[in-house]
């Protein structure tokens, strides 16, 4: 059982168009997130979802619109690509209250041309 | 505002040599303090963690211990081996409400045969 599960895995597209990436958890978590990993690594908070409240939104372009229809899902439509949206997203997702037991989804690879 | 700072990689070791990787944190208040691991084309996976100062976290072999005092959270090893090259990563929470994990920028470990 996938706990974290984000589709596509792999996402190739040219500038201009608008996508969207799916995240699901069967954890019965609260929160949930979406992070890009850039090219050299480095991973940065973009969104939070509490409850299926935007909680953080860290100067993020408003082309990425996430979209929380319920606790389990956290999904990320990006309109107008730019050839600087080519990273990985991860989604994940906590019980905050709990504490940090984060789990990770496996990455969508987005590329760009 | 937090932060993560970890050495600079890649670092690249032969097999059974001992592993360092340094992280050291800005934070208010008692943050918990991870390690997570990055394996080629995978997702994160929690390595280890410490929730308060002089705690340890262990797991398959890997050690870090929580470092009030220097604010440090060193990740160690004794013996390397080749299944553990992947990139590692530090990362800080600050507790409930704060919604998202801070990172460090990664540090990639190649251990050669």
């Amino acid at each position: 059982d996938t706990a974290v599960s984000q589709t596509p895995k792999y996402l190739v597209t040219q500038m201009g168009n608008d996508k969207s990436i799916k995240c699901e958890q069967n954890l019965g978590h609260d929160t949930m997130y979406w992070y890009k990993q850039d090219s050299k690594k480095f991973l940065k908070i973009m969104f939070s979802y509490n409850n299926k409240e935007l909680i953080i939104n860290e100067t993020v372009p408003n082309r990425f619109s996430p979209k929380s229809p319920d606790k389990a899902h956290l999904n990320l439509h990006i309109n107008s690509l730019e050839l600087g949206d080519s990273a990985v997203y991860f989604c994940a997702s906590s019980q905050d209250w709990q504490g940090p037991g984060y789990t990770f989804g496996s990455g969508t690879r987005l590329t760009v041309v | 505002g937090n932060s993560v700072t970890q050495m600079e990689g890649p670092v690249t070791l032969s097999e059974e040599a001992f592993l360092t990787i340094n992280c050291t944190y800005t934070a208010t208040g008692y943050p918990s303090l991870f390690w997570y691991v990055q394996y080629p084309g995978e997702g994160l996976q929690l390595l280890l963690k410490a929730t308060k100062a002089d705690d340890k976290g262990s797991n398959k072999g890997f050690e870090a211990t929580y470092r009030k005092e220097t604010t440090s959270f060193h990740l160690e090893k004794g013996s390397v081996q080749v299944s553990d090259s992947a990139v590692y990563f530090c990362a800080l929470w600050t507790g409930a409400g704060s919604y998202q994990l801070t990172f460090g920028k990664g540090t990639k470990l190649s251990v050669i045969p």
